[in-house]
């Protein structure tokens, strides 16, 4: 299986930074990678698709980037409602796999 | 509208069986890919097992074996049947529909999750 590394395993941050996630595959995956957001008690929400694509409905705040192992979900300013943990997923071979998440407080 | 309504989950005693069932709603689960994934209580996201529209079915290595995904084309419901369980399969369970843009499948229809508590 794939494996998927984010980092950091948390942060604190405030309303209006600019917060940076980072999810890194252990071996090649092209751009078949997707970032979800979940709040407690919640199924998890689709941000991004295919690296970069934003999710239709999803504020453009949230943007996405990178290619082959190394990726990035960029929150430009962060809102009251974007407190949340976030997954990397990668869909290039199944089965699918998922990072250990990101919680943001 | 594009739904998804889990049921069948409870608390059963290790080495037991629960049939989970996933009924879909605007959409048809044969035309689809359909997938369920587990949390385990304060923990990540597992994709434990995957239907394709052609009917092969893939599973993680945690539950191969064990779990079998099925679909009712009749009922438009898919289904997880969940055999020996262990303490370890406790978790929250979502049924989730992927969704794809060329080869780029990501899951944009989730279920609001049923709880599986295997305990004895």
């Amino acid at each position: 299986d794939i494996q998927m590394t984010q980092s950091p395993s948390s942060l604190s941050a405030s309303v209006g930074d600019r917060v940076t996630i980072t999810c890194r595959a252990s071996q090649p995956i092209d751009t078949y990678l997707n970032w979800y957001q979940q709040k407690p008690g919640k199924a998890p929400h689709l941000l991004i698709y295919a690296a970069s694509s934003l999710q239709s409905g999803v504020p453009s705040r949230f943007s996405g980037s990178g290619s082959g192992t190394d990726f990035t979900l960029t929150i430009t300013s962060l809102q009251p409602e974007d407190f949340a943990t976030y997954y990397c997923q990668q869909n290039f071979m199944t089965s699918w796999t998922f990072g250990q998440g990101t919680k943001v407080e | 509208e594009v739904q998804l309504v889990e049921s069948g989950g409870g608390l059963v005693q290790p080495g037991g069986s629960l049939r989970l069932s996933c009924a879909a709603s605007g959409f048809t689960v044969t035309d689809n890919y359909m997938t369920w994934v587990r949390q385990a209580p304060g923990r990540g996201l597992e994709c434990v097992s995957l239907l394709y529209s052609g009917g092969t079915t893939s599973y993680a290595d945690s539950v191969k074996g064990r779990f079998t995904i099925s679909r009712d084309t009749s009922k438009n419901t898919v289904y997880l049947q969940m055999n020996s369980l262990r303490v370890e399969d406790t978790a929250m369970y979502y049924c989730a529909r992927p969704s794809s843009w060329y080869n780029f499948y990501y899951l944009d229809v989730w279920g609001k999750g049923t709880t599986v508590t295997v305990s004895s």
